[in-house]
């Protein structure tokens, strides 16, 4: 079983959909989860940054965290095609040292 | 500003050859990690160097090598490419040893025939 599984897609919706991206994690150590954003043939990028539980809003993304349910989410508000990417959870703890642990990815298309 | 700058950014190579991927950052970071991407797997760490002197052993670091050459540089080298090696490489940099906030280059896209 990988330590952080993600359903890679890909999720198909209409511009200005409401979505929803989702990880799920085996490890209770994770203390730090992060959502990174690749474009096609692009390196990733840095989209949202939690500590713990709860949510953090930034503009139209929201992250959210339950750690009791080892489960985290991205929310995208009124998507447009150009949030049409792969989203990459990642996460670490302490115990993981320098040691990210990414998702395999969500292959994201919004149709305008 | 460049950030993260990887060489090159496209390579054919055959079973036993050799070769270098280069990485270098301008932002001053400390630590520099290389990651293989691959279909299904996510990306998976190979070596890093939490700062310049140092370097470790990632999840995958069978058949290749490392060299922090300086703050900016850090090499990638394949001594007797296989093509189970066949990937996109990336290669990443952060401020810190706390390795959450990563800025990555563009990727090398590799195939080993």
């Amino acid at each position: 079983q990988k330590e952080v599984e993600q359903d890679p897609g890909p999720l198909s919706v209409p511009e200005g959909a409401i979505v929803s991206l989702n990880c799920t994690y085996s490890n209770s150590a994770f203390q730090y989860f992060m959502w990174y954003r690749q474009y096609s043939r692009k390196g990733p990028e840095l989209l949202m940054y939690t500590y713990s539980s709860g949510n953090k809003e930034d503009g139209r993304f929201t992250a959210q965290v339950d750690k009791s349910s080892k489960y985290i989410s991205l929310f995208i508000r009124d998507s447009q095609p150009s949030d049409s990417a792969t989203y990459l959870c990642a996460m670490s703890g302490m115990e993981y040292g320098n040691k990210l642990v990414f998702g395999a990815g969500t292959i994201l298309r919004v149709k305008s | 500003n460049a950030g993260v700058t990887q060489t090159p950014k496209f390579q054919v190579l055959k079973t036993g050859q050799s070769m270098t991927l280069q990485c270098a950052q301008d932002m001053n970071h400390n630590s520099m990690y290389w990651y293989r991407q691959d279909p299904g797997m996510g990306l998976r760490l190979i070596y890093y160097s939490a700062s310049e002197g140092t370097t470790d052993k990632g999840e995958v670091p069978n058949g290749y090598n490392v060299s922090r050459l300086n703050k900016r540089e850090f090499s990638l080298r394949l001594e007797s490419a296989a093509p189970s090696q066949t990937s996109v490489y990336f290669c990443a940099s952060s401020v810190g040893a706390r390795a959450n906030v990563l800025t990555f280059g563009a990727g090398s896209r590799l195939t080993v025939l």
